[in-house]
């Protein structure tokens, strides 16, 4: 069974620093991989995904991913974080249904 | 555009009551799903479809009923609720199968109390 791991529960940058959020997973086969955000009261909205390709994925809002099959990470980054860019952030993989972890809530500072 | 409808938003249930958790979608997804989301656990699945007539549990169906007799339509049944069951509940869909690696799509949540 496929399983995804946030290995931070909060993480805390200023405005304008990178930011980066991890992700490990565990699957058999290939893996599809995905980071959604979600914002207080709010279902989660899609920002990226890996399937296939180059190991580099970019998303929305200036997120991007990078795939690393032999650490089996999936973190996410960003070049300078904005204070909008607070919120849930999710890992998760997917197989033949999609499994979350347990988030990281990121926090921007002014 | 509506997406994914989940009602109701908010509801609150005595234990041993039974409700109905709706879910509609209208972008012709075949693969639909519910989740519960519960601090520090995510989002932990309960039931999904891969299409009318096909359902299957997932990792927490326990004390949940779903059914899929049309493409558009998911709905979560609570049996008997349990103060367990305090949560918030988000359908998701997806166009196709979920292997495809296809983005699956959330409602707004749904937040269920049992007291």
């Amino acid at each position: 069974a496929q399983s995804v791991a946030q290995p931070e529960d909060q993480v805390n940058v200023a405005e304008g620093n990178p930011l980066t959020v991890k992700c490990t997973y565990s699957v058999s086969g290939n893996p599809y991989l995905f980071w959604y955000v979600q914002y207080p009261n709010r279902g989660l909205q899609f920002l990226l995904k890996y399937i296939t390709g180059d190991n580099l994925v970019k998303g929305s809002y200036g997120f991007e991913a990078e795939f690393n099959k032999s650490q089996t990470s999936f973190h996410l980054k960003k070049p300078s974080a904005l204070v909008s860019d607070s919120a849930l952030y999710f890992c998760a993989v997917l197989n033949n249904d999609m499994r979350f972890g347990a988030g990281t809530r990121l926090t921007v500072k002014p | 555009n509506a997406g994914v409808t989940q009602t109701p938003k908010f509801q609150v249930l005595k234990t041993g009551q039974s409700m109905t958790l709706q879910c509609a979608q209208d972008m012709n997804h075949e693969y639909m799903s519910w989740y519960r989301q519960d601090p520090g656990m995510g989002l932990r699945l309960i039931h999904y479809s891969v299409g009318a007539g096909i359902t299957d549990q997932g990792e927490v169906p326990n004390g949940y009923n779903v059914s899929r007799s049309t493409t558009e339509d998911f709905p979560l049944r609570l049996l008997s609720a349990a103060p367990s069951q305090t949560s918030v509940y988000f359908c998701a869909s997806s166009y196709s199968g979920a292997a495809t690696g296809n983005t699956i799509y959330f409602g707004e949540g749904s937040w269920l109390t049992v007291v």
